[in-house]
């Protein structure tokens, strides 16, 4: 069975340019995540999806971030413009359902962004 | 808001037992996770404790006090490829929404 699938692995951007990351979720699986994780801390969920819905993006600052699952499949995470506090490991997960089977998520490798 | 608790590092040696303790507050408390990290990959799950109790997967136990807001991950027989990182995660009722922790960086010594 094929994991969640990200795309690009490492990208390096100027303060105040856009970059774009794509993810394609295992299949079938219902809900998306999107995880910011900064050197040293914990992943912080940025958006949830169930399906093409939003569940929850309370901590997605939306002054600059977007994201979108159309067709309740593969997502984009959008960043425009960039800042420095920006740096991080962007990391795409799903799950069968909301939560996870059992506490279980399965993450994509992730997408590392340094913005100079 | 919530929060979780765990120690930034623990240090054993090969063989020995490590247990990584996780404190959390929260509403709406639906179950605890655990993950774990290597250096530059992806989180992987390792176990999830729903009820008050012990779960035991081969080498690892994971533990939930549901009154007492605590839980923990024990690692035993550990092996050089237990280093890593360790999050333990909350699951929200509202929405099974997860939430980690800091993350334990486990250093296993020869």
């Amino acid at each position: 069975e094929a994991g969640v699938a990200q795309s690009p692995r490492y990208k390096i951007i100027e303060k105040r340019q856009s970059v774009a990351f794509w993810c394609n979720p295992i299949s079938g699986h219902a809900t998306l995540y999107w995880y910011q994780q900064i050197l040293g801390q914990g992943p912080k969920l940025l958006i949830q999806f169930q399906n093409n819905g939003v569940v929850d993006d309370s901590q997605l600052p939306k002054d600059r971030f977007s994201a979108e699952r159309l067709k309740g499949v593969d997502s984009t995470l959008k960043i425009q413009p960039a800042k420095l506090e920006d740096s991080a490991v962007y990391l795409c997960a799903s799950s069968i359902q909301s939560g996870g089977l059992g506490g279980e998520l399965f993450f994509g490798e992730g997408s590392r962004l340094t913005v100079l | 808001g919530q929060s979780l608790e765990q120690p930034s590092e623990v240090t054993a040696v090969e063989g020995a037992i490590v247990q990584i303790n996780c404190t959390y507050q929260t509403s709406g408390f639906y179950g605890l996770s655990w993950y774990q990290q290597h250096d530059g990959g992806a989180p992987t799950f390792l176990s999830y404790n729903g009820l008050d109790g012990l779960e035991e997967t081969g080498r690892f136990s994971s533990f939930l006090s549901r009154s007492d807001s605590y839980g923990y991950l024990l690692l035993q027989e550990l092996q050089m490829k237990d280093s890593a990182s360790y999050f333990c995660a909350v699951i929200k009722a509202a929405g099974n929404k997860l939430t980690f922790g800091g993350g334990t960086r486990v250093l296993v010594k020869p």
